[in-house]
């Protein structure tokens, strides 16, 4: 069966600092890797999809950056983290077609001091 | 373009209260939807889907029917436990590889 992995779980970063979260799928080939930030009691707000290794699209202009180095494994950066930057970050998943469901890992609390 | 919009919350019920939540959406064509579950300090969790006009997707005591006609998707529970206190979000796939998703709707059922 399929299983995603996202770790750190909390995060506590100062202002300015570099981030790095990392992302990975295991159990499938080639699927589609998504980044979404959700801020306290709000929705989902997408910030990078991947639908191939290399193949990163931007939904939101920002202070963050997405790679996929390798096939299962989707990364996400920042050079200089902001105060806003603050929030839950949650991986997802899905087959590497339309109208899939995406499967979600347990999420990065990341908090910006 | 393609868009989900749920009941606003908070709702707070007593254990075994019938539970809806209602979700319409405004898409072309025929998107396949999905109701998730968000427990506190979680990720989501896929909690159903349907692909097509009339089916039924259950799950874990939840049920919702795709209604074309009505452009809606709402999710009920006849009986709800503590342990369904979640955020739920209803969401739709209309041929693509993103999901739009509604604000998500919090419910807290007491004991």
């Amino acid at each position: 069966s399929q299983t995603i992995h996202q770790w750190p779980a909390t995060l506590v970063q100062p202002v300015g600092s570099p981030l790095s979260l990392e992302c990975t799928v295991e159990g499938t080939s080639n699927p589609n890797l998504y980044w979404y930030r959700q801020a306290a009691g709000r929705g989902l707000q997408l910030l990078f999809y991947s639908v191939g290794i290399g193949q990163i699209s931007s939904e939101v202009p920002q202070n963050l950056s997405a790679s996929r180095p390798q096939d299962r494994q989707f990364i996400l950066s920042s050079k200089k983290l902001l105060l806003s930057d603050s929030g839950f970050y949650l991986c997802a998943w899905s087959e590497g077609t339309v109208n899939q469901p995406q499967h979600f890992g347990d999420g990065t609390r990341l908090s910006i001091l | 373009g393609n868009s989900v919009t749920q009941m606003e919350g908070p709702v707070t019920l007593s254990e075994e209260a019938f539970l809806t939540i209602n979700c319409t959406y405004t898409a072309t064509g025929y998107p396949s939807l999905f109701w998730y579950v968000q427990y506190p300090g979680e990720g989501l969790q896929l909690l159903l889907k349907a692909t097509k006009a009339d089916d039924k997707g259950s799950n874990k005591g939840f049920e919702a029917t795709y209604r074309k006609e009505t452009t809606s998707f709402h999710l009920e529970k006849g009986s709800v436990q503590v342990s369904d206190s979640a955020v739920y979000f209803c969401a739709l796939n209309n041929n693509d590889y993103k999901l739009s998703f509604g604000a998500g709707t919090t419910v807290t059922v007491r004991a």
